[in-house]
């Protein structure tokens, strides 16, 4: 397996525009999570599915954040408009949950570094 | 919903000397404390976890403690060498995942 895969490693923006990011998952794994990484606030959950389902979306910080989850194995993250401080890096990272427990391995992919000017 | 406090958030060290790092936890209904290593420009990868019914582990240089009553863990790294130098995460979990706000290592040789 490739691991989770994640589109666009970089994006630059302006602000204004819309952001897409994209997450594919680990076959088997029925967990995803977005997470955000910037150095004054660390890692950050944003939201996560569990078998397609949202289960917690408290740390998507405005309305300007959506998630979808349309099939078990792909996921995206949307920013419209984007704003200068939603600069960061977005982790997508999977796991198999049993019973709404994560007691397994968090895979991450390599990032989405967004930049937006 | 779960807290978790790391430190320091800065550690240097001389190579073959000891590294550790403390973390405490807010939810007592956490049981599962895994440590993760990101690397600069890298994704953060497991490197060590413990769950709630063991009190430590071992991976060669690599150990992790957990007292709950304390409700705090902590990563040891004994001969660190230069390639131990990254940013480390610990986490705690109920579900989901809550982690650390990471501390940054640096191995000097």
């Amino acid at each position: 397996d490739a691991g989770v895969i994640q589109s666009p490693r970089h994006e630059v923006t302006e602000m204004g525009q819309e952001v897409t990011l994209r997450c594919k998952l680990i076959s088997g794994h029925n967990s995803l999570f977005w997470y955000r990484q910037t150095m004054m606030r660390g890692l950050e959950l944003l939201i996560y599915f569990n078998n397609n389902v949202p289960i917690d979306d408290s740390g998507m910080p405005e309305d300007r954040f959506s998630a979808k989850m349309p099939n078990a194995s792909f996921s995206t993250l949307k920013i419209q408009p984007s704003e200068p401080r939603d600069s960061a890096v977005y982790f997508c990272a999977s796991s198999l949950t049993s019973g709404g427990a994560n007691t397994g391995e968090l895979f991450f992919g390599e990032g989405s570094r967004l930049t937006v000017l | 919903g779960e807290n978790v406090e790391q430190h320091p958030s800065t550690l240097s060290v001389q190579e073959g000397d000891s590294a550790v790092i403390k973390c405490t936890y807010s939810d007592s209904a956490s049981n599962y404390f895994p440590w993760y290593k990101q690397e600069l420009g890298k994704r953060p990868q497991l490197i060590i976890d413990i769950r709630s019914n063991v009190g430590e582990k071992k991976d060669q240089r690599i150990a992790v403690t957990l007292n709950k009553t304390a409700k705090h863990f902590s990563l040891h790294i004994t001969e660190t060498q230069p390639e131990d130098s990254a940013v480390y995460f610990c986490a705690a979990s109920i579900s989901p995942l809550v982690f650390g706000k990471g501390t940054r290592l640096s191995v000097i040789a």
